[in-house]
């Protein structure tokens, strides 16, 4: 079956430490994207990418980076420079970056910071 | 920049009534809308979307939603909720006039069906 698979779907991670998170689909999509989720305010971009090499910082985009190396994956690294990394995030993809395609998302995965 | 106003957080309602979840998008060109759909600890899927043509679009489940330009809403309805439709809510805008290629979510909205 074709889709995303993100891993890890829970995170614990200790003030000070960098963490990556995996984000891999196998529906050949071209573009794809990272999404944060808090409760209240729905989802925010964090970055995005419409082709190999290539990506775009988002709306949120301090304290996070990301490489697009291969078209199936794009990881998200989350850094120790990120002041509140505890929330759940949400990588998606589509078949081209125009904005007018459908995203589809992975199940998500949830950082908590201790 | 884009902006996605959905202007209630929590929506309670019985089931077999109507409802109508609200969004409004700040936006002086071509935009395209789309309504998605969260389940509890899921990603989102989804709901319905509109590119062009007619106004009003439907989904597979009995939703629909209709694009209003004059008053830059694009609000979710549907005449009778179950209860597996208590999910969370989400509508989305992708602007034309911008460079970006990605969308902008509103808040959500937690649609809660009661029996």
């Amino acid at each position: 079956d074709g889709g995303i698979t993100q891993s890890p779907k829970y995170l614990f991670r200790k003030e000070g430490q960098n963490v990556t998170l995996s984000c891999e689909q196998n529906l050949n999509h071209d573009a794809m994207y990272w999404y944060r989720q808090d409760p209240g305010q729905g989802l925010r971009l964090i970055y995005y990418s419409q082709i190999v090499n290539d990506f775009q910082k988002g709306d949120i985009a301090e304290g996070y980076s990301v490489s697009r190396e291969k078209k199936e994956s794009f990881p998200l690294t989350v850094t120790s420079a990120q002041k509140n990394p505890t929330a759940f995030y949400l990588c998606a993809s589509s078949i081209k970056g125009s904005g007018a395609n459908v995203l589809t998302f992975g199940a998500g995965s949830r950082l908590t910071v201790l | 920049a884009q902006s996605v106003t959905q202007l209630d957080s929590q929506v309670p309602v019985f089931e077999e009534a109507p409802v109508e979840l609200r969004c409004n998008y700040s936006s002086s060109v071509s935009v395209y809308l789309f309504w998605y759909v969260q389940y509890p600890n899921q990603g989102l899927q989804l709901l319905l979307k509109y590119l062009s043509g007619s106004t009003l679009v439907e989904s597979i489940n009995g939703f629909e939603a209709e694009f209003n330009k004059s008053q830059t809403s694009f609000h979710l309805r549907k005449p009778s909720v179950h209860i597996s439709d208590t999910a969370e809510y989400f509508c989305a805008v992708s602007d034309l006039g911008t460079g970006r290629r990605a969308l902008t979510f509103g808040s959500g909205t937690r649609l809660q069906v009661q029996p």
